[in-house]
């Protein structure tokens, strides 16, 4: 079965701070990848996804993320955090051949101003 | 705002009684996906609708239960209700059953039950 492990439950940074949350999945197909955010009181949105092509990807609001086949690995980057990107922040994997998405358990961002 | 929408937003049921859910795809979306998200927790998948048919489940006992209409709107009921159900119910629209195609979230409905 699919599963998506991220490691950091709760990161607390100060703005201007760079930003590097992990995504591991388990999975040996083909796969598509996401990340989404939930502000608080908002619903999921998706930060970006990858497909296939450039295993760089680039995102809203200045989010990157790079998939790593051999790592099993789709880790979410952003330079320089904002206290706007207080949220929180859950990556994804869905088989190529179905709709269903598999989440991880979210990471929960703070950015102090 | 994505297009999909979702009543209600809360409720309160329960133990033992049975609700319904609703949700509005997006326009020109035949495909959709419901998830429980418990406090602390990334979204399950309870399972999926395509034009109509149920198109895939996850690991959800049969008292979780759906509908797709016409329109591709649709409808989770659960009965029986169980403290546990207690979570967020998050609807997810989304055009075509597979392929490079991303889903699109509701604010979901924070059921309660007591």
């Amino acid at each position: 079965a699919q599963s998506v492990s991220q490691h950091n439950h709760h990161v607390i940074l100060s703005e201007a701070a760079s930003l590097e949350l992990g995504c591991n999945y388990s999975y040996g197909g083909t796969v598509n990848l996401f990340w989404y955010v939930q502000y608080p009181g908002q619903h999921l949105q998706l930060l970006l996804k990858y497909f296939s092509g450039d295993p760089l990807v680039k995102g809203i609001k200045g989010f990157e993320a790079e998939f790593i086949k051999s790592k099993f690995s789709f880790n979410l980057r952003k330079p320089s955090v904002q206290w706007s990107d207080t949220a929180e922040y859950f990556c994804a994997v869905r088989n190529t051949g179905f709709q269903k998405l598999v989440f991880g358990t979210g990471t929960r961002l703070l950015v102090s101003p | 705002e994505t297009g999909v929408t979702q009543s209600p937003t809360h409720l309160i049921k329960t133990r033992g009684q049975q609700v319904t859910l609703r949700c509005s795809s997006q326009s020109g979306h035949n495909t959709v996906s419901w998830y429980q998200q418990a406090l602390g927790q990334g979204p399950q998948f309870i399972f999926q609708y395509y034009r109509e048919e149920e198109n895939g489940r996850g690991n959800f006992p049969p008292r979780f239960s759906g509908l797709q209409f016409p329109n591709y709107s649709s409808e989770l009921n659960v009965n029986a209700l169980e403290l546990d159900d207690s979570a967020l119910y998050l609807c997810a629209s989304s055009s075509g059953q597979e392929g490079h195609t991303e889903a699109f979230f509701g604010q979901g409905t924070r059921l309660t039950v007591v």
